[in-house]
């Protein structure tokens, strides 16, 4: 069984600044079956990324995925204030991290 | 625009059968290659995955759930179900549905989640 360990649980930053947010595998797995996800409180989930750095449909270019084997890592390159939500990651459609709650500092 | 909207009761009694709906718009649930599914998410854990149903009527289902839980289409409401019968306290928990393509891991839509208590 595959776990999925995020960090850090809680990241403080301004808007403007650049966010790094780490998953990393019990096992080493797939990129093509790695996805990412952003989650605003009383909303539906948003998918962000998957296959590990292909953005989906919407999704502004200040996302991105990157990573293979165990460690992956979604980067938000300049906050805007909307993007303050939490966010997991997937793998298989299955197994989920525990998320990263992203929040101004 | 894809949409999901979960519905049921929000309180449970412990032994009894919980049921929820998820009503989809835009997509049709008889055509197109898809699969729905549930997940739920307990109060300060990770989301955890219930089961998914193909367009093509088959099911896979969490293992440690399995002997429980059951996931069924009505294609004349556009609608699909959970059931999870025998629930306990540890099945308190905010309840999603979702979509995705057949074949690709991850989820394109979700709905917004329904909360459920179980508790006499």
């Amino acid at each position: 069984e595959i776990v999925l360990t995020q960090s850090p649980g809680t990241l403080s930053l301004s808007p403007g600044e650049r966010a790094t947010l780490s998953c990393r595998a019990s096992q080493s797995v797939s990129g093509s079956n790695l996805a990412w996800y952003q989650h605003k409180p009383g909303q539906a989930p948003r998918l962000l990324i998957y296959g590990a750095s292909s953005r989906a449909t919407g999704i502004p270019d200040r996302f991105s995925g990157s990573g293979s084997g165990t460690d992956f890592t979604l980067t938000i390159r300049r906050l805007e204030p909307e993007d303050f939500a939490v966010y997991f990651c997937q793998h298989y459609g299955t197994a989920f991290g525990q998320g990263t709650n992203l929040e101004i500092k | 625009q894809v949409q999901l909207q979960e519905s049921g009761p929000g309180l449970v009694k412990p032994s009894q059968t919980l049921s929820l709906t998820c009503t989809v718009s835009g997509v049709s649930l008889d055509t197109g290659n898809y699969y729905w599914t549930w997940i739920r998410q307990p109060a300060g854990k990770r989301l955890e995955w219930i089961g998914r149903l193909y367009t093509s009527g088959s099911t896979n289902y969490n293992p440690s759930l399995k002997s429980r839980v059951s996931i069924s289409v009505d294609t004349s409401k556009n609608q699909f179900s959970l059931r999870l019968s025998s629930v306990t306290a540890a099945d308190t928990a905010m309840y999603y549905c979702a979509m995705g393509v057949a074949g690709f891991p991850y989820f394109d839509f979700w709905g917004q989640g329904s909360q459920v208590t179980v508790s006499s």
